[in-house]
């Protein structure tokens, strides 16, 4: 069974500074990879997926992560934090080709001025 | 291209009582999904399905039931509503691709 951990529910960082919220998963089969941030009252929306091209992937907003098979991580990860990064984020992964997807508890992004 | 549509995006609804959540998607897109969302718990499976007319269970199917007549909708059903089924419900669909794309989600609450 397919499972992920996201450590950390809650995280705060400073504006500027670097935003790492992290992923395990486990996977019996090379897994496809994702994160998705939510903000409030609204749906989800990818950040970023790994596919089993390259290991660090690149995403919308600045975001980027890098999959680390012996670790069995996914962390993401931004230089520089915004305050509209303020949001919850989702860790998320299915076996290929995807029919089902397994998500983390989540981790709530908070900015401070 | 409106993506993926869910309706009512709010609904109190009474113990026992019985409804639908609509969703449907103008993509043309194969794979669809329900999903509920509780605080603390990310995001749990209720069913999903793969076509029209193909349907199966997720991690918590219990006290739901859907259908897939067309490519475009997938209706979710509760027929006897419990306050374990207040919470947030999200619809999503996927292509061929491996990422799924979400609806803006249905906030029930059971009371």
């Amino acid at each position: 069974a397919q499972s992920v951990t996201q450590l950390g529910s809650h995280v705060s960082v400073s504006e500027g500074a670097l935003v790492l919220l992290r992923c395990n998963y486990s996977s019996s089969v090379p897994p496809y990879l994702f994160w998705y941030v939510q903000y409030p009252n609204q749906g989800l929306q990818l950040l970023l997926k790994y596919t089993s091209a390259a290991t660090l992937v690149k995403g919308i907003n600045g975001f980027e992560a890098e999959f680390k098979k012996s670790e069995t991580s996914f962390h993401l990860t931004k230089p520089s934090a915004h305050m509209s990064d303020a949001a919850e984020y989702f860790c998320a992964v299915s076996d290929p080709p995807g029919n089902q997807f397994y998500f983390g508890t989540g981790t709530s992004l908070t900015v401070i001025p | 291209n409106a993506g993926v549509t869910q309706t009512p995006k709010f609904r109190i609804l009474k113990i026992g009582q019985s409804m639908t959540l609509q969703c449907t998607q103008d993509m043309n897109h194969n794979y669809m999904y329900w999903y509920r969302q509780d605080p603390g718990m990310g995001l749990k499976l209720i069913y999903y399905s793969v076509g029209a007319g193909i349907t199966d269970k997720g991690e918590v199917p219990n006290g739901y039931n859907v259908s897939r007549s067309t490519t475009e909708d997938f209706p979710l059903r509760l027929e006897l509503a419990a306050p374990s089924q207040t919470s947030v419900y999200f619809c999503a669909s996927r292509h061929t691709g491996p990422e799924a794309f979400f609806g803006q989600g249905t906030r029930l609450t059971v009371v």
